[in-house]
């Protein structure tokens, strides 16, 4: 069965830098959801949309910027990266909202230099 | 506020035994959903055991099952004929009738054989 798929799952960047994660939710999913998960740390809720507009919004810093494209694949963009950006990003999805179980990907591990 | 509460950094357990990891949450909300996840090593975050609140009856999955107490805002997880794939980080979670999740601090299992 398809899983939710993200990439890159390892990404090493330098501080200040840009990063770019993806998330390819599981076919006719409809609602899709980052978490962040710090080393050590429960997952912290980002950001949430539904059906390509944004449902929901946690901690996420204002460097940070998301959005669902027409194909529901979903992108989380992260600028001015700082030390303590490093973490497992986690994206989510689930068809109905969280009831219906989110099925998560396995993660893109950033580490920021 | 709407917390999740996991009072048990770490457990452990002999093989085949039984085990219960602990969850407490607050919320003012009647309708939400409590959700029991499983982190193995490999980091992907893995649906355990999922609870609706409105219902009375326990849940139950093969050897993992709840213990559902509302009025005491109590989920606990029990864990039944322990094996060596169930050594994990344990997340209980609730959506708190909304969109995302929010995690408690997580129980490390580990598996003595």
């Amino acid at each position: 069965a398809a899983g939710v798929i993200q990439s890159p799952r390892h990404l090493i960047k330098e501080k200040r830098e840009t990063a770019t994660l993806k998330c390819y939710p599981i076919p006719r999913h409809d609602t899709v959801y980052w978490y962040q998960q710090g080393p050590g740390q429960d997952p912290q809720f980002l950001i949430s949309f539904y059906e390509k507009m944004q449902s929901d919004k946690g901690s996420i810093p204002d460097r940070f910027s998301a959005q669902q494209f027409s194909d529901y694949h979903s992108e989380l963009n992260m600028s001015s990266l700082e030390l303590g950006d490093s973490a497992l990003y986690f994206c989510a999805s689930s068809l109905d909202g969280p009831a219906g179980e989110l099925f998560f990907g396995e993660g893109s591990r950033l580490t920021v230099l | 506020a709407q917390t999740v509460t996991q009072s048990q950094p770490e457990m452990s357990v002999q093989e085949a035994e039984t085990v219960t990891l602990s969850c407490t949450y607050d919320t003012s909300e009647s309708d939400y959903y409590l959700f029991w996840y499983k982190q193995p090593p490999s980091r992907q975050m893995i649906l355990v055991i999922r609870q609706e609140a409105y219902k009375q009856q326990n849940a139950t999955e093969n050897r993992f099952s709840v213990n559902f107490q509302k009025a005491a805002k109590s989920f606990s997880l029990k864990i039944s004929d322990s094996q060596l794939g169930d050594a994990a980080m344990y997340f209980c979670a609730s959506n708190f009738g909304n969109e995302k999740l929010t995690f408690g601090t997580g129980t490390r299992l580990t598996i003595i054989p």
